[in-house]
C-alpha cells in the first residue's frame, strides 16, 4: 500500500507570494492533518480535515488555510508569505480522526 | 494548554548501551500517547502508541515505553541500542477528544557511536 505522498517536495517563493501544497493520503484514510516543522518551534499542528470538513485548527494566522476533497486528498494554502513561513510542512493521514497518523515526507518551503 | 516536554535535547551513547528518553506532558484529561522516530533523510515513523490498557507498550525495533499516569510521563526505553538507532525521537500527546491534533515535544536527537 502506498504511503502518504506530498507535492512538491521543495519550493522556493518570495515574500508576499502565495503557495499551495498538496497531500495524498494512504488509500482508505479519510483524515488528513497538517504540521509545520521548524528548528525553533519544532512540530506544530496546523489543522485537521475529515470528510471534507475542518475538525481541528492550531494557533496559526488566517493566512494558513486548507481544504479536503471528496477523494480525501488535501491542500494547504499560505497567502502573503513571510520569511518566518520557511519550514518543512508535513501531512499525516489516518483512517479516522483520532487514529494513529502516518506521515508523508514533507514539502520544504523556503521563503526569500 | 497542552504541552509536551522532552528532557534531553541530545543524547550520545555507545552501541549496546541502554536508552531511556524522558517525556512528560501537561493535560487535564485522558490522553493518547505516541513516540515517533525520524531517521536521517527519512520521514516520521510511528515507533509505538498507547491508547488504553497495559501501560507498558512494546513497539517496533525493540523499543518500549511505559505510561505512568501519576507522573504524566511516557518514557521510551531500549535495553541495547545499535548504531542504526541514530535518529531524532519525538514524543507526542493527543487529548482523547481532540481528534487528530497531536502536540509534539521538541525532540531528542540520539547519536549512537559504533
Amino acid at each position: 500500500k502506498a504511503g502518504v505522498t506530498q507535492t512538491p517536495r521543495y519550493l522556493i517563493k518570495t515574500r508576499g507570494q502565495q503557495v499551495t501544497l498538496s497531500c495524498s493520503p494512504i488509500s482508505g484514510h479519510r483524515s488528513v492533518s497538517w504540521y509545520q516543522q521548524t528548528p525553533g518551534q519544532g512540530l506544530q499542528f496546523l489543522f485537521e480535515y475529515f470528510s471534507e470538513t475542518q475538525r481541528n485548527k492550531g494557533n496559526f494566522p488566517g493566512r494558513f488555510s486548507g481544504r479536503q476533497f471528496s477523494n480525501s486528498r488535501s491542500e494547504m494554502n499560505v497567502s502573503t508569505l513571510e520569511l518566518g513561513d520557511s519550514a518543512l510542512y508535513l501531512c499525516a493521514s489516518s483512517w479516522g480522526t483520532g487514529n494513529e497518523q502516518f506521515f508523508g515526507p514533507g514539502t520544504r518551503l523556503t521563503v526569500l | 494548554a497542552q504541552s509536551v516536554s522532552q528532557h534531553n535535547h541530545h543524547v550520545i551513547l555507545s552501541e549496546a548501551a541502554s536508552l531511556e528518553l524522558g517525556c512528560n506532558y501537561s493535560y487535564g484529561g485522558t490522553v493518547n500517547l505516541f513516540w515517533y522516530v525520524q531517521y536521517p533523510g527519512q520521514h516520521l515513523q510511528l515507533l509505538l502508541k498507547y491508547f488504553s490498557g497495559d501501560p507498558l507498550v512494546k513497539g517496533i525495533k525493540g523499543f518500549e515505553a511505559e505510561f505512568i499516569k501519576s507522573k504524566f510521563s511516557f518514557n521510551l526505553r531500549k535495553p541495547s541500542v545499535q548504531w542504526s538507532d541514530t535518529a531524532e525521537y519525538f514524543c507526542a500527546v493527543k487529548g482523547e477528544n481532540q481528534g487528530g491534533k497531536l502536540i509534539f515535544g521538541q525532540g531528542t536527537e540520539l547519536s549512537v557511536k559504533p
